[in-house]
C-alpha cells in the first residue's frame, strides 16, 4: 500500500542553522503530496503542498520540491527559528476528497 | 471564523466502557475525516464523510468503532466496549468541497485514555 517515510528525529538545531527533513514515498501513481506542522499544544496545520512532479511548495520560509525520479519531498528551511520547534509530519493524498497518508513525524527543536 | 472544533479535549475511559466523541466541522465544508493518532506515531485515516454520506470507512480498526454524520455537520466519533489499545489522540478534519486542490483543516483532537 501506499506509505510515507520520514527521517527520525528529534532533530536539534541551532538558531539560524539550515534544516532538512527528508521525507520519501512509495505509492501506485502520482499524488499529492504535503507537509503538515503541529506546534506544541495545537493541532495539525498545513505548512505547504505540491501536486505534481517538480512543483515546489513554499511558506514561512520553508520549501519543498516534488521529486518524483527519486520519489521524495524533502523539506529545507534556510535559517530556522526557536519558534519553528514543533513535529513536522509528511503527507500523501491521491484524487481528491480522499485521505491522507502520513508519516510518523518529525520533532525538530531549535536552541538558541 | 471558527475552525474545527472537538469535544471532549480529554477523556479517560474504564475498559468496557463507550464513549462518544464529538466534530464540529468548519461551516459548510463538505468533507469530514476522523484520523487516530497513536503515541508518537502520525495520524492514521479512520473515515470519511461527504455530506451525511459515509463514503470510506476502510480505516475502522474494528467493529466497536462507529461513526456518524447524520445532516452532514455535526460528526461523532463512537468507540463501543473500549480497550486499551483504543488510547491515543483522536483528529477531525474538513475540507470545503471535492477538488483536488482543498485543504484539509484539522480540529484540536481529543485525546483518549482508556484505562
Amino acid at each position: 500500500g501506499d506509505s510515507v517515510t520520514q527521517m527520525e528525529g528529534p532533530v536539534t538545531l541551532s538558531e539560524e542553522a539550515f534544516l532538512t527533513i527528508n521525507c520519501t514515498y512509495t505509492a501506485t501513481g502520482y499524488p499529492s503530496l504535503f507537509w503538515y506542522v503541529q506546534y506544541p499544544g495545537e493541532g495539525l496545520q498545513l505548512l505547504l503542498k505540491a501536486t505534481k512532479a517538480d512543483d515546489k511548495g513554499s511558506n514561512k520560509g520553508f520549501e519543498a520540491t516534488y521529486r518524483k525520479e527519486t520519489t521524495s519531498f524533502h523539506l529545507e528551511k534556510g535559517s530556522v527559528q526557536v519558534s519553528d520547534s514543533a513535529v513536522y509530519f509528511c503527507a500523501l493524498r491521491f484524487g481528491t476528497a480522499s485521505k491522507l497518508t502520513f508519516g510518523t513525524g518529525t520533532r525538530l527543536q531549535v536552541t538558541l | 471564523g471558527a475552525g474545527v472544533s472537538q469535544s471532549p479535549r480529554y477523556k479517560v475511559a474504564k475498559r468496557g466502557q463507550d464513549v462518544a466523541l464529538r466534530c464540529d466541522p468548519i461551516s459548510g465544508h463538505v468533507s469530514l475525516f476522523w484520523y487516530q493518532q497513536a503515541l508518537g506515531q502520525g495520524p492514521e485515516f479512520l473515515t470519511y464523510f461527504q455530506n451525511e454520506a459515509q463514503l470510506d470507512k476502510s480505516g475502522l480498526p474494528s467493529d466497536r468503532f462507529f461513526a456518524e454524520r447524520p445532516e452532514g455537520s455535526v460528526s461523532t466519533l463512537k468507540i463501543q466496549r473500549t480497550q486499551q489499545e483504543d488510547s491515543a489522540v483522536y483528529l477531525c478534519a474538513s475540507s470545503q468541497g471535492l477538488a483536488e486542490q482543498e485543504t484539509q483543516y484539522f480540529g484540536p483532537g481529543t485525546r483518549l485514555l482508556v484505562l
